[in-house]
């Protein structure tokens, strides 16, 4: 199994210039999970999936866009790259059972930079 | 508004020493878990502590996790270089089993050889 993985690793964009972040999972995870990190803090929810064609918004969702085609698949979307949005961002999934406590497993990021 | 407050911010420390870092924070949680994220590479799961007064050992790393399921923290027995990362605890948002995770700002280690 390969976990979570994401591309591109690195990305520069101009500013307005669009981009779509992959995140694939092959564990079959029903829940998955977009996050953004800033230097030396700890991470913060952009968007959300409880299945194949179900999204919701987390904290931070303002200029982006998620969809969820596949249980596999989970693509964020940068419309109309801002400076602001010049972040580490990762994927995550997990198995959601209802119990006290999920696992969440996280992919290796992508280190984007809006200049 | 913080929901869990975790201190200290960043620790240096030399081989050998030992360390505590906290998480505290006003709310009651059903469990807590604490993640350690390597420079470079995405979050890892060191463990989940759900019963009050919990203790769980990993190694040379000690987790608490509160009476009153308040706080936690994390104690490291003769810190190694291999220790040095940022430590995140988090917990689990209890509405709508959504599984979405509330994260604290993270304690940065660096274990010097």
């Amino acid at each position: 199994n390969a976990g979570v993985t994401q591309t591109p690793k690195f990305r520069i964009l101009k500013i307005g210039q669009s981009m779509t972040l992959q995140c694939t999972q092959d564990m079959n995870h029903n829940y998955m999970y977009w996050y953004r990190q800033d230097p030396g803090m700890g991470l913060k929810l952009i968007y959300y999936s409880v299945g194949a064609g179900i999204t919701d918004k987390g904290e931070v969702p303002n200029g982006y866009n998620v969809s969820r085609s596949t249980t596999e698949d989970f693509p964020l979307r940068l419309e109309l790259a801002a400076p602001s949005q010049t972040s580490v961002y990762f994927c995550a999934s997990t198995h959601f059972w209802g119990g006290p406590s999920h696992e969440q497993y996280f992919g290796p990021g992508t280190r984007l930079t809006v200049t | 508004t913080q929901l869990l407050e975790q201190s200290p911010q960043f620790l240096s420390i030399q081989e050998g020493e030992n360390l505590t870092v906290y998480c505290n924070s006003s709310s009651v949680f059903s469990s807590l878990q604490w993640y350690r994220q390597e420079p470079g590479e995405g979050p890892v799961l060191l463990v989940t502590v759900v019963t009050g007064g919990e203790v769980k050992k990993l190694k040379r790393l000690t987790f608490q996790f509160g009476d009153a399921r308040k706080d936690s923290s994390l104690h490291i027995t003769a810190a190694q270089p291999g220790d040095t990362g940022l430590y995140l605890c988090a917990f689990e948002e209890g509405s709508g089993n959504t599984g979405k995770l509330i994260f604290g700002q993270g304690t940065t280690l660096q274990v010097k050889p």
